[in-house]
């Protein structure tokens, strides 16, 4: 079936460092969603791409979908204390448009 | 304020002790749905609700039951737990394709 992958699953920076996680999808997707879920938090929606190759800009959050809409990156410039937890990515499925997630990254800020 | 809303937010309980999650949204979404959380393998829907009085199951239903009597209410029932069911739970509506969750469930089956 239908597969979203998500790398890695974690990532440890020194704050001022940048994050990126990527996702790939096993297939073409008409959309890709982007959530943030804080430690002990629930899933907040970031953003939502919908155009081959777009790129979408939240302050220092850079949100890509590639050209043949199957992957998709977010990219934190400088992170910060306040952008810990893990992201996560989803698209729609083919057959019941139910959300495919990836299984998430985790930031983790190095002390 | 528009929210979704869970209840309880913490639940221990013994195995085959029925009990139900309730979870409200005030936004008059019609598509509602349940996942559950657990380390390392992301958000694995349980049920969805389209509207009223139309579930479906999701990729993990097995242990769970839904219903959907009005529009705002989507309860999450688990008739008999096993320790297997121990996990992070969160309800989710939808608009526009974006998903509102709840801030989640943290059940314990012991």
């Amino acid at each position: 079936g239908q597969q979203v992958m998500q790398i890695p699953q974690y990532q440890h920076v020194q704050e001022g460092e940048d994050f990126t996680t990527y996702c790939n999808s096993s297939t073409t997707l008409s959309n890709i969603q982007w959530y943030k879920q804080r430690p002990g938090g629930h899933p907040v929606f970031l953003i939502q791409l919908v155009k081959s190759g777009e790129v979408k800009k939240q302050k220092r959050l850079t949100f890509q979908f590639g050209e043949a809409k199957k992957n998709s990156s977010l990219h934190i410039t400088a992170t910060q204390t306040t952008d810990v937890g893990t992201y996560f990515c989803a698209g729609p499925e083919d057959s019941n448009y139910q959300l495919i997630w990836g299984a998430g990254t985790k930031l983790i800020i190095k002390p | 304020e528009a929210q979704v809303t869970q209840n309880p937010r913490y639940l221990i309980t013994v195995t085959g002790k029925k009990l139900t999650v309730t979870c409200s949204q005030n936004m008059n979404h019609e598509y509602m749905s349940w996942y559950r959380q657990d380390p390392g393998l992301g958000l694995r829907q349980i049920y969805y609700s389209m509207n009223v009085e139309v579930t479906d199951k999701g990729d993990v239903p097995e242990g769970y039951k839904v219903s959907r009597k009005e529009k705002r209410n989507f309860p999450l029932i688990l008739e008999s737990p096993s320790p297997n069911q121990t996990s992070l739970y969160f309800c989710a509506s939808r608009f526009r394709g974006r998903y509102t969750f709840g801030s989640g469930t943290r059940l314990t089956v012991v």
